[in-house]
């Protein structure tokens, strides 16, 4: 079974260009999450989504990022303009109906590079 | 606030020995428990996690964990470790009222030794 999907695994790209990251999720999945790891902070939730819609955007750093899921099998987390401080690696997760809380399934991640 | 503190950074033990991974963490009601292994350059898989009822859970891979409220832990063991579990590990709390805004440990990366 497809887990779920990422895209790109790495970007590198300038700062100030814009950066778009984007996620499939398990076909079947209703919950969706954006985490960041950085060594730094850990890791990090970004913003979760259920049923298509935004539930809690409370951990998006600042106004340059925004995230989307116009339908159930598809995602994307926008970063722009991009800082070096962005650099991170940009997990999705998703988990199904009825999961017990927490209960996630990970992407392989994105690694982002902002030079 | 909820937290998380994984207090060893890097343990290194011998394959075959036994493994206790340390977690301690600060929540008011009764938590929702995680352990979550990340091997390099993938994504991060649930091993196991605590609810309620019984304090020693079993997970997958042969890891188990055991919640202790007066301690505030919630360990992971594992009784003879082989060179596949070198990878970091992560301690998370969840809150009850939200399904996966998890607070996660800074990691403990775990190397076996041949």
């Amino acid at each position: 079974d497809a887990g779920v999907i990422q895209s790109p695994r790495h970007e590198v790209t300038e700062m100030g260009q814009e950066v778009t990251l984007r996620c499939k999720p398990i076909s079947g999945h209703n919950s969706l999450f954006w985490y960041r790891q950085t060594m730094m902070r850990g890791l990090e939730l970004l913003i979760y989504f259920n049923n298509n819609v935004p539930i809690d955007d409370s951990g998006m750093p600042e106004d340059r990022f925004s995230a989307k899921m116009p339908n159930a099998s598809f995602s994307t987390l926008k970063i722009q303009p991009s800082e070096p401080r962005d650099s991170a690696v940009y997990f999705c997760a998703s988990s199904p109906p009825l999961a017990g809380p927490g209960e996630l399934f990970f992407g392989e991640g994105s690694r982002l590079t902002v030079l | 606030a909820q937290s998380v503190t994984q207090p060893d950074i890097h343990i290194t033990v011998s394959e075959g020995a036994s493994l206790e991974l340390r977690c301690n963490y600060s929540y008011g009601a009764t938590p929702y428990l995680f352990w979550y292994v990340q091997s390099p350059g993938q994504g991060l898989q649930l091993l196991l996690k605590y609810f309620s009822g019984d304090t020693l859970v079993q997970g997958i891979k042969g890891f188990e964990a055991e919640f202790k409220r007066s301690q505030s832990s919630f360990n992971l063991r594992k009784p003879s470790v082989h060179w596949s579990d070198a990878a970091e590990y992560f301690c998370a709390v969840g809150d009850s009222g939200n399904t996966g805004k998890l607070i996660f440990g800074q990691g403990t990366t775990l190397q076996v030794k041949p």
